[in-house]
């Protein structure tokens, strides 16, 4: 059973559009989100978190946003650049993030971002 | 600061055989917690540790270890190897819950 699931495998962009990665969640104890970023070769990048009682995280060229009535966050990358390019992670935990250290991830979104 | 560092970056082994992972945290994070990474599964949770104690675990298989000393590094051992085991497992480490700062991990290949 997913309990978080990014269902884009891949994503392709133009550089200096709007890169919107999404993520939906089925599991309705998770109160803390993440995303990370993957390069190959390399462990996955903590990038952004928001917490359930927002509905919007902001920093720098990315924010997420996160409707938990319809359990869906997404990753908004503004202006996309082509260092973006990377596999993009969803994650969820329960226990508001300050205390809970097991991590939930989706499959992963291959972001591609053109020149 | 230095990253979380993993030990060996790739492994080769035949099936049955045993192995042992390496991983030592960021300094001063006490939480290390292991991740197993396959094309068709994506990440799954292993289990973390903390102040040498297992807090939380997985649903693996019991040839899935592991261990945290009293310097905060740890390891994850298993045994008897299938073919399935095959694949990138990640360390992380943590000040502070779910933020997590990842190693580069190790690549398992069991033949």
């Amino acid at each position: 059973d997913q309990q978080v699931k990014q269902n884009s495998p891949s994503l392709s962009v133009q550089e200096g559009r709007i890169s919107i990665l999404n993520c939906d969640y089925t599991n309705s104890m998770f109160d803390y989100f993440l995303w990370y970023k993957k390069y190959p070769a390399e462990g996955p990048t903590f990038l952004i978190s928001i917490s359930s009682i927002k509905d919007k995280n902001e920093d720098g060229r990315f924010t997420v946003f996160l409707n938990k009535s319809a359990k869906h966050l997404s990753l908004h990358i503004v202006p996309s650049q082509p260092g973006d390019s990377a596999v993009y992670f969803c994650a969820a935990s329960q226990g508001g993030g300050g205390s809970n250290y097991k991590l939930t991830f989706g499959k992963g979104t291959l972001l591609t971002v053109n020149p | 600061k230095a990253g979380v560092t993993q030990t060996p970056r790739y492994l080769i082994k035949t099936r049955g055989q045993q192995v042992t992972l390496s991983c030592s945290p960021i300094s001063g994070h006490r939480s290390v917690s292991w991740y197993q990474q396959t094309p068709g599964q994506g990440l799954q949770f292993l289990f973390e540790y903390f102040s040498e104690t297992q807090r939380n675990k997985g649903n693996f298989p019991g040839r899935f270890s592991g261990r945290q000393f009293s310097n905060s590094r740890s390891e994850m051992n298993v045994s008897t190897l299938e073919l399935g085991d095959s694949a990138l497992y990640l360390c992380a480490s943590s000040l502070k819950g779910s933020e997590q700062y990842f190693g580069p991990g190790t690549r398992l290949t069991v033949t």
